[in-house]
């Protein structure tokens, strides 16, 4: 079972380049969300889609947007990379966003910018 | 300010022997509180869930307890194993669910 996958696993963006993080889930998961992750922090919320065709902000959202035009797709999109944005990026997927939903984690990728 | 707290921050232990990780939250309002397993290079896996009426639950090796009263977690590893090595991350749930608010984590080292 494929779960949730992300590509790339590695990337290395130069100031001001542009690049889109790819997510997909097989499970039919409405909720998805995307996740940096950077040392000493927890993981925090960047945006979020509870169904295709709907997406929000999250706590992070300034320099990122996303779209959902089909359920098992949730791209993320840096739109001029800082090198703030070094981290490492984790999608995840959920069959609702209900409270005892268990959320599923791709293995990350992890971006550096220089 | 919601906030998870989680200590140690970081544990080396022999393998075989027990180990306990604790998670403070301040987090409201409570709705459920995960623990995740990450392995280094991959991401978070569920290991448990709590509920707020919920004190004990255990996952083969993994117990978890939940104080709501006091707003404390913790999780139990008995016999540990080599494979344990990773860090292991307090998630506090809130409200309809949609709110999740992480620990930065305790990476544990399991070494013979």
């Amino acid at each position: 079972n494929a779960g949730v996958t992300q590509t790339p696993k590695f990337q290395v963006l130069k100031t001001g380049q542009s690049m889109t993080l790819q997510c997909a889930q097989d499970m039919n998961h409405e909720y998805m969300s995307w996740y940096r992750q950077d040392p000493g922090m927890g993981l925090r919320l960047i945006h979020y889609s509870v169904g295709a065709g709907i997406t929000d902000q999250g706590e992070v959202p300034n320099g990122y947007n996303v779209s959902r035009s089909t359920t098992e797709d949730f791209p993320l999109r840096l739109l001029s990379a800082a090198p703030s944005q070094t981290s490492v990026y984790f999608c995840a997927s959920s069959y609702s966003e209900g409270a005892g939903t268990e959320a599923f984690f791709g293995q990350g990728t992890r971006l550096t910018v220089v | 300010k919601n906030q998870v707290e989680q200590s140690p921050q970081s544990l080396i232990i022999l393998e075989g022997k027990n180990c306990t990780l604790q998670c403070n939250y301040t987090v409201s309002p409570f709705s459920n509180l995960r623990w995740y397993k990450q392995d280094t290079g991959r991401g978070p896996v569920s290991l448990t869930i709590m509920t707020f009426s919920e004190n004990t639950k255990s996952n083969g090796r993994y117990t978890a307890t939940l104080d709501a009263d006091t707003k404390q977690s913790s999780l139990h590893i008995t016999a540990s194993q080599l494979s344990d090595s990773a860090s292991y991350i307090c998630v506090v749930i809130t409200g309809g669910g949609n709110k999740l608010t992480f620990g930065t984590g305790t990476q544990l080292k399991v070494e013979l």
